[in-house]
């Protein structure tokens, strides 16, 4: 149980465009997801939390206007980088959370998308 | 905000050594703490948990950590390694009732056959 999925694995694009990553919770209804970005030898940074029909909330840093997210659904939150740029080539990763009791929480993590703009 | 630091990125050790990464953070309030790991290509999985309770924590594969509160640790350790735990290995804190995490920069495991 709590798999979730990204889609594309992977994408090129060229650089003015715009590209929509898709992050899915397949088996649970995930209440928060999140979007990290990792790059190469590097940890992941956290860039954004989503929740369910409401606006994300984003990290210092991070442009929301270049960075747009949205959470449509319990399964479903869409990352779109809007007029991609070389600088944001890097591999993004969801996580989602589900209904938890308590104030502990653990995220279930997508397997990544890695754009490259050119 | 939280903060977590893992030392010695760069780790390589021959099968059957034992391996023990360490993980301090920041935060001086109640803490979620958790070991993932990415095997080369794969995607973030986890390794092991600590909510509450008894602060050494057992988790897949042979792993454990123990969580020791007046050192804002949570050391992983594995008695003794295969080549097939070769991967990367992330510490991440989150706040109790805040399901942020923050991560740190990560150890490169390399096991020798």
């Amino acid at each position: 149980g709590a798999v979730v999925s990204q889609h594309p694995s992977w994408v090129i694009c060229k650089s003015g465009t715009s590209v929509k990553i898709e992050c899915r919770s397949l088996d649970f209804q995930a209440t928060t997801m999140f979007w990290y970005r990792q790059f190469p030898k590097q940890s992941l940074m956290l860039m954004a939390t989503s929740n369910e029909g409401s606006k994300a909330t984003y990290e210092q840093g991070v442009e929301k206007d270049k960075f747009l997210i949205n959470h449509a659904s319990l399964t479903l939150s869409t990352l779109t980088v809007t007029s991609a740029h070389p600088e944001d080539s890097s591999f993004y990763i969801c996580s989602a959370t589900g209904p938890r009791g308590g104030g502990s929480y653990e995220q279930y993590f997508g397997p990544g998308t890695r754009l490259t703009v050119t | 905000a939280q903060s977590v630091s893992q030392h010695n990125h760069h780790v390589i050790l021959s099968e059957a050594a034992s391996l023990e990464l360490g993980c301090n953070y920041s935060y001086g309030g109640t803490v979620n703490l958790f070991w993932y790991v990415q095997y080369p290509g794969q995607h973030l999985q986890l390794l092991l948990k600590y909510f509450s309770g008894d602060p050494l924590v057992k988790g897949i594969k042979g792993f454990e950590a123990e969580f020791i509160k007046s050192k804002f640790s949570f050391n992983l350790r594995k008695p003794s390694v295969q080549w097939s735990d070769t991967a990367e290995y992330f510490c991440a804190v989150s706040s109790y009732g805040n399901n942020r995490l923050a991560f740190g920069k990560g150890n490169q495991v390399v096991v020798i056959p």
